[in-house]
């Protein structure tokens, strides 16, 4: 059974600082998914891996997926308060449409 | 292009009642995945559908059921609703096998 681990699960940390999420799974995979989600909303897709030594980037946010080690990594550079939300990574399960969600990281910046 | 809809967006509910909640795919994607988030257990696969027929199932009991009509808009229902059955069920489309999933706004079901 493919299991996904987060962690850390909670994270309290200052604006401008940077830090890291990290997302270990068990089983080989076809991809890995970043989404957010702010409280009481659905999920917004962040990343998209498809393969190993994957790297994208967005604004201070940037994935990336190592598959021979089953670990991503979501690394936040210089955080601002608008980062503030509940970070789930995800991974596919080969062969059929379902998705394995991690824990989730609940990251909280303050100003 | 819309995305996925989800209706109703909030329903509260009596225990032992049974609900239906009604997901509206992307146009042209035939694959709908319903998905349960809770606090206690997170976030959990329910089933998926493809044309008309579910392919994969997760570890539900079977008073959580689905299906899907022709034009792939999808429907899940519960019955006999219980406590615990209090989440927030998203939708999510896609286009078939091996293509991301979009999400819905999800319907937040309270059950008193």
């Amino acid at each position: 059974e493919l299991k996904v681990e987060q962690n850390p699960l909670f994270l309290s940390m200052q604006e401008g600082k940077n830090y890291t999420i990290y997302c270990n799974y068990s089983t080989t995979s076809d991809r890995l998914y970043w989404y957010r989600q702010d409280p009481g909303k659905s999920l917004e897709s962040l990343f998209v891996l498809l393969s190993n030594g994957a790297v994208k980037q967005e604004g201070r946010l940037m994935a990336s997926l190592d598959t021979k080690a089953r670990l991503s990594t979501l690394h936040i550079t210089a955080a601002v308060h608008d980062l503030s939300a509940t970070y789930f990574c995800a991974v596919d399960i080969k062969g059929a449409q379902k998705l394995v969600f991690g824990q989730g990281t609940r990251l909280t910046i303050n100003p | 292009k819309a995305g996925v809809t989800q209706t109703p967006r909030y329903l509260i509910k009596t225990r032992g009642q049974q609900v239906t909640l009604s997901c509206s795919p992307i146009s042209g994607h035939r694959s709908v995945s319903w998905y349960q988030q809770t606090p206690g257990q997170g976030l959990q696969f329910l089933f998926e559908y493809f044309s008309e027929t579910q392919r994969n199932k997760g570890n539900f009991p079977g008073r959580f059921s689905g299906r899907q009509f022709s034009n792939s808009r999808s429907e899940m229902n519960v019955s006999t609703l219980e406590l615990g059955d209090s989440a927030l069920y998203l939708c999510a489309s896609s286009l078939d096998y091996n293509n991301e999933q979009f999400f819905g706004p999800g319907t937040r079901l309270t059950v008193l």
